[in-house]
């Protein structure tokens, strides 16, 4: 069956420095993957998609990458600040059905 | 840019009674809009994905009986939870694509804000 994993539930990191999250899944070859933040009690917002074709993808301070080899997309938030501690989803997306999610990793940025 | 509403976002009930749950796509029209349920620390759980004019598909271990799921426009979806009880308590979540013409693959998916739903 497909299965996704976050490498961690939580990680937490001093301000400014580069927080890197993984995302590896198995058992599926998905079109797009895509990273979500999801708030305490909130619905999940999101923030990046990458394409199968596509290595890297950058927006601010975000940056995804996407190794189809290896089943596995890294996200990075360069500059890291306390307003980024949140939880953060990778979702598989196979060619226009629903999302499937990962557990999230919950990251904590202190000042 | 496209908004994707949910109400009511808090909702406690009693054992045994009824709840629904709408979705809404407030500047786009979504044919397909997809219902998720978290329960605390976990993963979003795909329960089912609503058609507009159809029948939703389920994913496995989903009661249809117990999970109501209309779409009758292109804007709306509801879920309604019969017969509740206490384990059906959890966050639920719904979801839907933007595009022209039906699900294009990659489009953006937006996420309402989400109900959270207690029975007691």
């Amino acid at each position: 069956s497909q299965k996704i994993e976050q490498n961690s539930e939580a990680l937490n990191i001093q301000e400014g420095k580069t927080a890197t999250l993984t995302c590896n899944y198995t058992n599926y070859s998905p079109a797009y993957l895509q990273w979500y933040r999801q708030d305490p009690g909130r619905g999940p917002v999101f923030l990046l998609l990458i394409r199968e074709n596509e290595k890297e993808k950058r927006k601010e301070r975000l940056k995804v990458t996407f190794d189809t080899t290896l089943k596995q997309s890294l996200f990075h938030i360069t500059a890291s600040q306390p307003a980024d501690s949140a939880t953060y989803l990778c979702a598989l997306d196979k060619a226009g059905t629903a999302l499937i999610f990962g557990k999230g990793t919950t990251l904590s940025v202190s000042s | 840019g496209a908004v994707v509403s949910q109400h009511p976002s808090r909702v406690i009930c009693k054992s045994g009674t009824s709840v629904k749950i709408e979705c809404r796509s407030l500047d786009f029209q979504a044919t397909t809009m997809f219902w998720y349920r978290q329960f605390p620390k976990q993963s979003l759980m795909l329960m089912a994905t609503s058609n507009e004019g159809s029948k939703a598909t389920y994913e496995q271990g989903v009661e249809k009986d117990k999970f109501l799921i209309n779409h009758a426009s292109l804007t709306l979806s509801t879920l309604t939870v019969t017969s509740a009880h206490p384990e059906d308590s959890s966050f639920y979540i719904c979801s839907a694509r933007s595009g022209q013409g039906g699900i294009v693959s990659g489009n953006t998916i937006y996420f309402g804000e989400g109900s959270w739903l207690t029975v007691v």
